[in-house]
């Protein structure tokens, strides 16, 4: 089945600074690529997402990116501010294979003023 | 509030009982998706449920657990004779349509704890 891998497990960066994250996915027939913001003693919320006819997309300060010859796609948070300390988990599913979510093992992404 | 509602969010119960999560999805929504987090980890697949049908149950444990989506009500997972591996946050998804490539938005999850 489907495996995603998510790097780094924790990221410090500075208030403004950019904050990246990377994942990789082993189905080359994964075709949905969401990104969800978790805070603490909540559920995931998305943020972003990308399908596989599509290479960037951008929302304000968000952006991901997909290299699906490579099987990697990235969330980009520039200028970042405190409240985007949360943890992030990047996910792939197959469209033939309905709407299960693999998810990557997340990023705990602390901003510091 | 129109988001995905699940209660209790809190659960406790003794090894042995039973335990049941409830999950309303979002309106207009009618694909159920329940996924189970252990501490410090990613969220791992469960079930997919329609209205009265089970889709993929591919990441169900064979034994003890059960889910349905009725035609009235809220879906339900179920939790027979529970032990202290089952202790973790259980998320419940919901999207309109249920094809592969379509937003899944989640509620605040039932945080399970066995004693």
């Amino acid at each position: 089945g489907e495996n995603v891998e998510q790097h780094p497990s924790t990221l410090s960066v500075q208030e403004g600074d950019s904050a990246v994250i990377k994942c990789t996915y082993s189905d080359s027939a994964s075709n949905y690529f969401p990104w969800y913001k978790q805070e603490l003693g909540k559920g995931p919320q998305l943020i972003i997402d990308i399908r596989s006819n599509v290479g960037e997309k951008k929302d304000q300060r968000i952006a991901v990116t997909l290299n699906k010859t490579a099987k990697h796609f990235s969330l980009h948070i520039t200028e970042t501010q405190p409240e985007d300390s949360a943890v992030y988990f990047c996910a792939a599913s197959i469209r033939a294979a309905g709407n299960k979510l693999t998810f990557g093992g997340g990023t705990r992404v602390l901003v510091k003023p | 509030n129109a988001g995905v509602m699940q209660n209790p969010r809190h659960l406790v119960r003794r090894r042995g009982q039973e335990a049941r999560l409830r999950c309303s999805p979002m309106k207009g929504h009618s694909h159920v998706y329940w996924y189970r987090q252990l501490p410090e980890e990613g969220l791992k697949f469960m079930v997919y449920l329609q209205k009265e049908n089970i889709i993929d149950e591919s990441g169900m444990p064979k034994e003890r657990f059960s889910a349905e989506f009725p035609k009235e009500g809220p879906s339900i997972l179920r939790i027979q004779q529970v032990v202290r591996g089952d202790s973790a946050a259980y998320f419940c998804a919901s999207s309109r349509i249920g094809q592969g490539d379509q937003p899944q938005h989640f509620g605040d999850g039932t945080r399970l704890s066995i004693l």
